[in-house]
């Protein structure tokens, strides 16, 4: 299982609770971002972590979007207060080395506010 | 104007034909490029890097013209997995934020 693991798959919320989404990046691997993803688009950035640093947070929508990567590791992506609007794929890419690298993408967290 | 345009499509071409879309960037100092192809439901996965004197992989050409800030996708023999959405990708160096998706130009190959 060397790919970037995602979890959950699917998330339903009501518009007002707290989400976290769950990212495991390849083994190894420096750099880790998150997207979030509306039917038909592109990926939109949102978030960068070189190791456990998050370099870049200027896409994250509103303050109620917060992400850690604590140990260089795992990261999550929070959003309290949920919108109507938050619903989206949020996808989690990692690249072995510098921003500039391929990235390699989870699965992605299908998320739903009711 | 959008940094980063791609015709959204359909491309919808016969098994075997050959196929090519483009993508503009407004960013001149833009300086990574590449494409992914993105299925239904399903995650972006690189297809391939684009480099300045331009590659091949297989059935696959990548160019990139800086003068006209603009990269392509060429598709030889088309086969019918190919049917994707082709997402392009405009970087600099080192700015994680300045990473631009293009929405994608969808490719429907039938038989």
């Amino acid at each position: 299982g060397a790919g970037v693991s995602q979890s959950p798959r699917y998330k339903v919320a009501k518009r007002g609770q707290d989400v976290a989404l769950r990212c495991d990046p390849i083994s190894g691997h420096v750099s880790l971002f998150w997207y979030q993803q509306a039917l038909g688009q592109g990926p939109e950035f949102l978030t960068y972590f070189q190791n456990e640093a998050q370099l870049d947070k200027s896409g994250l929508p509103s303050d109620r979007f917060f992400a850690e990567r604590p140990e260089g590791s795992v990261s999550t992506l929070k959003i309290q207060r949920t919108q109507q609007e938050d619903s989206a794929v949020y996808l989690c890419a990692s690249s072995l080395g510098a921003v500039n690298q391929p990235q390699h993408f989870g699965d992605g967290t299908r998320l739903s506010i009711l | 104007r959008k940094e980063v345009e791609q015709d959204p499509g359909p491309f919808n071409v016969p098994e075997g034909a050959t196929v090519a879309f483009n993508c503009t960037y407004s960013n001149s100092a833009s300086q990574s490029f590449f494409w992914y192809r993105q299925d239904c439901r399903k995650e972006p996965k690189l297809l391939m890097s684009v480099y300045s004197s331009g590659n091949e992989d297989g059935r696959f050409t990548a160019q990139l013209n800086r003068a006209s800030q603009y990269i392509s996708l060429l598709i030889r023999d088309s086969k019918l997995s190919d049917s994707a959405t082709y997402l392009c990708v405009v970087g600099p160096y080192s700015s994680a934020s300045k990473i631009i998706f293009g929405s994608g130009t969808r490719l429907s190959i039938r038989p």
